[in-house]
């Protein structure tokens, strides 16, 4: 099975700042990587998929990058209505999520 | 608009059964597959059973795998998930979630209903 790590588990940030997150395959998933992202008490949403395509409707300061084992999500302005957690999701073989990183104000 | 509502959620008994369900509406439900993913309380997301359009391809999670049943009515647009033998490691909201296709392969997720909240304990 294919596991899914994600760094930092949170992080804290100010509005305007600029928020990387790393999300590592044990295994190569080529570029079949997801993003959402998951406000408390709702369902996640689809942010981006295979690695660097985003979804309609998500905000260009989103972005996405890597391949074969290691991925990154940029937020390169961050907005009030981002604080929230965000998962990788691999999608090579099966399906396995990252534990999240849990977007904080500061 | 887009629609997935989860429900038949509740509390059930260690060994006991449960049956979700998730109403579909504003796509055309046969031209998707469908997905279960749930999350325990404070935890991830984790991946539960897929089913495609037609119900010719069924997968589960090894953790459910025997226990669980997906299946779905396309005539009621409608996605169920027939949970026995129930855990106290199985308490988790579940999301109903569509399809998402990329490269000829179901890959992603998108978009989710809103859970339906399944607690087992005694």
């Amino acid at each position: 099975d294919i596991q899914m790590t994600q760094s930092p588990s949170s992080v804290s940030a100010s509005v305007g700042d600029r928020v990387t997150i790393t999300c590592q395959a044990s295994q190569d998933i080529s570029t079949w990587l997801a993003w959402y992202q998951q406000k408390p008490g709702k369902a996640p949403r689809l942010l981006i998929y295979s690695v660097s395509t985003l979804q309609s409707g998500v905000p260009s300061r989103f972005s996405g990058s890597g391949s074969g084992t290691d991925f990154t999500l940029t937020i390169s302005s961050l907005q009030p209505e981002d604080f929230a957690t965000y998962y990788c999701q691999q999608a090579n073989s099966g399906f396995t999520f990252g534990p999240g990183t849990q977007v904080e104000i500061k | 608009e887009v629609q997935l509502v989860d429900s038949g959620g509740g509390l059930v008994r260690p060994g006991g059964s449960l049956r979700l369900s998730c109403a579909a509406s504003g796509f055309t439900f046969t031209d998707y597959a469908m997905n279960w993913v749930r999350q325990a309380p404070g935890k991830g997301l984790e991946w539960v059973a897929s089913i495609s359009s037609e119900s010719t391809y069924i997968y589960y999670a090894d953790e459910v795998k025997g226990r669980f049943t997906i299946s779905r009515d396309n005539a009621k647009s409608s996605l169920s998930l027939q949970m026995n033998s129930l855990r106290a490691e199985d308490t988790a909201m579940y999301f109903c979630a569509r399809g998402f296709w990329a490269a000829g392969a179901l890959r992603y997720f998108d978009p989710w209903g809103r859970g339906t909240l399944v607690t087992v304990s005694s």
